[in-house]
Parts: structure tokens; sequence; C-alpha cells
């Protein structure tokens, strides 16, 4: 199946500074999606991105697709940033409806 | 509507139970979907319904599991037998068949503890 990478495992900050967190997969997607867990478990859509850049506040996002990876970028963080950050891609035409996860980066955010 | 609502929100349950857990999808929702998360690790599928149907199934779906989603609109989880490898989350989503990102939502999801 395909395969899905994220860099890096775990990112500690200061609050104020900027961060990239990066997915890398194996196969061309359909979509990809970035997930924010949060300390309670609720899995929050952040973007949908199957290619191209989206800006969100203080969050934003580039997939280059003929590449094969995606980009998060934080800037400005602040505690409530804290969590897991998922990427999470689609390829309907060889693996099916379900999403493939990657294992995810866990960022906390220092006061 | 309030999103994917998951029930219960934790469950502890002895080695050797039965469970059952329940989801209601967002109403318009017409594909619902089951993952399992266990600690450290990104959610991992286990099956997917279009309505009615149970179209997808992943290896990780022993026998012991069984889901259904009988009216096309909740679903639910059984585990028969739990074992202590069983302790994960299991998240709920739902989405539609077409449109640009589908509208996939997550519940809270179901902690399950295996004792």
């Amino acid at each position: 199946g395909i395969q899905v990478e994220q860099s890096p495992p775990d990112l500690i900050l200061q609050e104020g500074a900027n961060s990239t967190l990066r997915c890398n997969f194996s196969d061309s997607v359909n979509n990809l999606q970035w997930f924010h867990q949060n300390p309670w478990g609720q899995l929050i859509n952040l973007f949908y991105i199957p290619s191209g850049t989206k800006q969100n506040g203080r969050l934003s996002a580039t997939t280059v697709a003929t590449e094969r990876y995606s980009l998060l970028y934080i800037s400005s963080s602040q505690t409530t940033d804290s969590g897991v950050y998922f990427c999470a891609v689609l390829n309907m035409n060889n693996y099916g409806q379900n999403f493939v996860f990657g294992p995810g980066t866990r960022l906390s955010v220092l006061p | 509507d309030t999103g994917v609502s998951q029930d219960p929100r934790h469950k502890i349950t002895k080695r050797g139970q039965n469970v059952t857990f329940r989801c209601d999808p967002i109403s318009e929702h017409n594909r619902l979907y089951w993952y399992r998360q266990t600690l450290g690790q990104g959610p991992e599928f286990l099956t997917y319904f279009q309505n009615e149907a149970q179209l997808e199934k992943s290896r990780l779906l022993s026998d012991r599991f069984s889901a259904e989603r009988p009216k096309g609109s909740f679903s639910t989880l059984e585990i028969q037998r739990t074992e202590q490898g069983d302790s994960a989350m299991y998240l709920c989503a739902s989405s539609l068949a077409t449109g640009r990102n589908y509208g996939y939502t997550f519940g809270s999801g179901t902690r399950l503890t295996v004792v």
C-alpha cells in the first residue's frame, strides 16, 4: 500500500516561534489532508490540499504532488497549537476509499 | 448538525467480554468509516460503509470484530471476546461520496481499555 512518512517525529518550540512539518508519500494521491489531534483525542481537519498552497491564519500548507511531499507551516506558535499533526493521503484509484495516515509529528509549544 | 458523535467516550472492560460502540455520522454523509488508533501511532483503517453496504474491510478487522450500519445512518462496531491488544482509540468518520474534499470529518473517538 501507499507509505506515508512524517518529520520530525517530535518538536518542541517556544511560544512565538515558527515551524515546518513535512510529509512524504510514496505514490500519487487524489486527496491529502492535514489533521491536528488535540490532547483530548479530537482530530481536526486543517487543510484539504492534494496540490498547491493554502493559508488559514497562522497556518499554511503546500503540496508538491509531482515530488510527493507536503509541508505544513505554523507561524507565531501558541500553546494551543500543541498536539499531534497528522498527514493523511488517499489514492482511491489503487488503494480504495480509506485514508492512510502518517505516524504524526508531536508538537509541544512552551509558554 | 453537531458533527460526528461517538458513544461511549471511554470503555473499560475485562478481557473476554464483548463491547459495542456507536457512531452517528453527519446526517447528509453517506459514507462512514471506522479507524483504530493505538498509542503513539496514526489512525489505521478498519472498514467503511456507503449507505448500509459495507464495501471494504481491512485485514486488521479480525473475525472478532463486526460492524453494521443497518439503515444507512448510525453504525455500530462490536468486538467479541476482547483481548488486551484491542485496547485503543476507535475513531469514526463520515464523508460525502463526491465533492472536492468529501467533507471528511472525525468523531472524538471511543477509548477502549481491556484489563
